[in-house]
């Protein structure tokens, strides 16, 4: 059965601090692994798509890394307005339906 | 229009009755998904539509659920005779293709069911 795992589930982090977030999965497969950054009250927002391993995507302070049966989500000196949940979902099958994990929710204090 | 849009965005129903909620994806994204996302949990996936067809409605939870999608545009979820473990936020996305999705879907806010 597909499955994304993501650990840990909530990260409180001092503004600066620098620290990675996991999701695991398994899947036949792969097609796509995917982070959204989701915040209270709203959509979850794209951030990046990785498709094989080795594969890196970088976007201000994250930075986002692909191995064959996990994915880290690096972030760089945060901010507090990096305080969100970051959800991982992997693409599995030709239909573009997504399985998501249960999220990170981070919280970065000044 | 520029972002997808749901409506309503906040619906308070008493168990038993049925409830519509509406999506409108950004225009020309032919792929079109409804999740479901409970509280404090993951998003769940509902269905997929290409164009107005739905060649994947595994995830609808009973027959109580249905959707639809017409003129290539909006989307409506109906869940008849409302149970309390409906309550969630459900939310739509959609793509400019559904096997292509490089860009990742785009979401919209959701719409908040409670029923009490």
């Amino acid at each position: 059965e597909d499955q994304v795992t993501q650990s840990p589930e909530a990260l409180r982090l001092q503004e600066g601090e620098s620290s990675s977030l996991n999701c695991s999965y398994t899947v036949s497969g792969l097609r796509g692994l995917f982070w959204y950054r989701q915040d209270p009250g709203k959509g979850p927002e794209f951030l990046f798509t990785l498709y094989s391993a080795g594969e890196e995507k970088e976007k201000e302070r994250l930075k986002a890394t692909l191995t064959k049966k996990e994915s880290f989500l690096h972030i760089t000196a945060p901010k507090p307005e990096d305080s969100a949940t970051y959800l991982c979902a992997v693409q599995a099958g030709n239909t573009g339906k997504l399985i998501f994990g249960q999220g990170t929710t981070l919280q970065v204090k000044p | 229009g520029a972002g997808v849009s749901q409506s309503p965005s906040n619906k308070v129903t008493e168990k038993g009755k049925d409830v519509e909620l509406r999506c409108d994806p950004i225009s020309g994204h032919t792929a079109l998904y409804w999740y479901r996302q409970r509280l404090g949990q993951g998003l769940e996936f509902l269905i997929y539509f290409q164009g107005n067809s739905a060649p994947d409605k595994s995830g609808l939870p009973s027959d109580r659920f249905s959707a639809e999608r017409t003129g290539e545009s909006v989307s409506t979820l109906t869940i008849q005779r409302t149970q309390q473990e409906d309550s969630a936020v459900y939310l739509c996305a959609s793509s400019l293709g559904g096997t292509g999705i490089r860009s990742g879907y785009t979401f919209g806010s959701g719409t908040r069911l409670t029923v009490v």
